[in-house]
């Protein structure tokens, strides 16, 4: 069970709009610590695809975009393109206990 | 052009310590601002912070693996290291090092190793 609950897929066809969720709570998103992104393709490591909520770091296509409201932030892909099907993890800090890094599950994104 | 690259026996035995290891190259693991550290990722599963350690030594460990685990670093050498202790299948897992940019808040993994498959099994 991890701390920042995405959901397992979402799908979308060649060209459109999907976005993916990640909901916390009061110990971390809601805390007021920044989200951040990573894209996971097929047998690799993962990638960083967005900091800081919604920073691209270079090389990153402004189709991905990022946004953080109270407990919860998300991942957009517009024009959504076959080389974007990969998992993505949402990662922030959560202060319960002594304090760590947490991943969400992971969502696999499938381009129809 | 900063690389990481994990090492250490892709076979473990049950009740033993995993060792890995993390070189660093093309830059410096002494930088000022950047943690390095370790996550793995179970078969089909997501990704999992084990711990973190800065150049000078300080370390971070996650609280559900923290009586396990130890992380090292050799400044001279490039390398930081990950033991983790008593194994059983449950740590079997592509373990991944990372470098850590502290100045983001809270921190991001933003260069990634390859990865190294570790399997605990008799």
């Amino acid at each position: 069970q991890s701390v920042l609950t995405q959901p397992p897929s979402v799908s979308g066809a060649p060209g459109q709009r999907v976005t993916i969720s990640c909901t916390g709570s009061s110990s971390n998103i809601g805390a007021g610590y920044d989200v951040h992104w990573y894209q996971q393709l097929p047998g690799t490591a993962p990638k960083l695809l967005i900091y800081g909520n919604n920073n691209r770091p270079s090389g990153v296509p402004d189709r991905f975009s990022g946004s953080k409201s109270g407990t919860s932030a998300s991942l957009a892909i517009t024009g959504l393109q076959a080389e974007d099907e990969a998992d993505y993890y949402c990662q922030s800090y959560d202060s319960s206990l002594s304090g760590y890094w947490v991943f969400g599950g992971g969502t696999k994104v499938t381009v129809l | 052009q900063l690389q990481l690259q994990e090492s250490g026996p892709g076979l473990v035995k049950p009740s033993e310590t995993l060792s890995l290891t993390c070189t660093v190259s093309g830059g410096s693991i002494s930088s000022s601002g950047y943690y390095w550290g370790w996550i793995r990722q179970p078969p089909g599963k997501g990704l999992e912070w084990i711990g973190s350690i800065y150049y000078s030594g300080s370390t971070y460990y996650n609280p559900s693996l923290k009586s396990r685990v130890t992380i090292s670093v050799d400044t001279t050498k490039k390398q930081f290291s990950l033991k983790l202790s008593s194994v059983t299948a449950a740590d079997t897992a592509v373990y991944y090092c990372a470098r850590q940019w502290a100045a983001a808040d809270p921190d991001v993994f933003d260069i990634w190793g390859q990865g190294t498959v570790v399997t605990v099994s008799s």
